[in-house]
């Protein structure tokens, strides 16, 4: 069984710039979710998608979005970055997002530092 | 109201002992509860979760979950250094997307 991997490991970006983070889920994992965790910070959810559909948002503005690919891969874009958008960007997958009792399994992380 | 909190420590514990985390929760939807252990610089790890009123024990972990009070904790018996990290609660509403997490608590096992 493949884990959740996530590339590049960590990136460096100047304001105003583009960014995207890319996301493979583990197998047989249909449900992708994005988090943002700044330093200190629990990681704070982004959006989540579900067979390349987005099946829900947290408070993150429109800058920040993602597609789900056919084998359930997913990206994270980020539009005009912003000092306070350096953190570490996770990656996290999960069997059927409405299924209570499935465990969302994250993946190593991309630390994005913007200058 | 935070809708999950933790205190965020440092708790610090001596080698051997029982580390106790606490997380309360504000949403009584809340129908199911993880633990998350993270070392510093890298990505959270599942310990363990729970869904059911009582006690849920795996190894040296025990998960304790009473939603009257909307409260959730985790023990760790014989406490190594190697368990010095940040546990993270995490909630999640029936039928719903998202994972809500508290901030972690840091944990420090004295050697």
């Amino acid at each position: 069984e493949t884990g959740v991997t996530q590339s590049p490991t960590h990136l460096i970006k100047t304001r105003g710039q583009q960014v995207t983070l890319r996301c493979s889920s583990q197998s047989g994992h249909n449900t992708v979710s994005w988090y943002q965790q700044a330093l200190g910070q629990g990681p704070q959810f982004i959006f989540q998608y579900y067979r390349e559909e987005e099946n829900g948002r947290g408070n993150f503005p429109p800058r920040f979005s993602g597609l789900q690919f056919p084998n359930y891969s997913s990206e994270l874009n980020v539009n005009a970055l912003e000092l306070d958008d350096s953190a570490l960007y996770l990656c996290a997958s999960s069997l059927d997002y409405g299924n209570t009792y499935n465990e969302q399994f994250f993946g190593p992380g991309t630390r994005l530092t913007v200058l | 109201q935070k809708e999950v909190e933790q205190n965020s420590g440092p708790l610090s514990v001596p080698e051997g002992a029982i580390a106790s985390l606490n997380c309360t929760y504000s949403d009584r939807g809340s129908q199911s509860f993880f633990w998350y252990r993270q070392y510093s610089g890298k990505s959270p790890e599942l310990i363990m979760f729970i869904y059911s009123n009582g006690d849920k024990e795996d190894g040296r972990f025990t998960a304790q979950l009473n939603k009257a009070s909307q409260y959730v904790s985790l023990l760790i018996r014989d406490s190594q250094p190697s368990d010095s990290a940040t546990y993270l609660c995490a909630v999640k509403l029936w039928g719903t997307y998202k994972y809500i997490f508290g901030t972690g608590t840091r944990l420090k096992v004295l050697a």
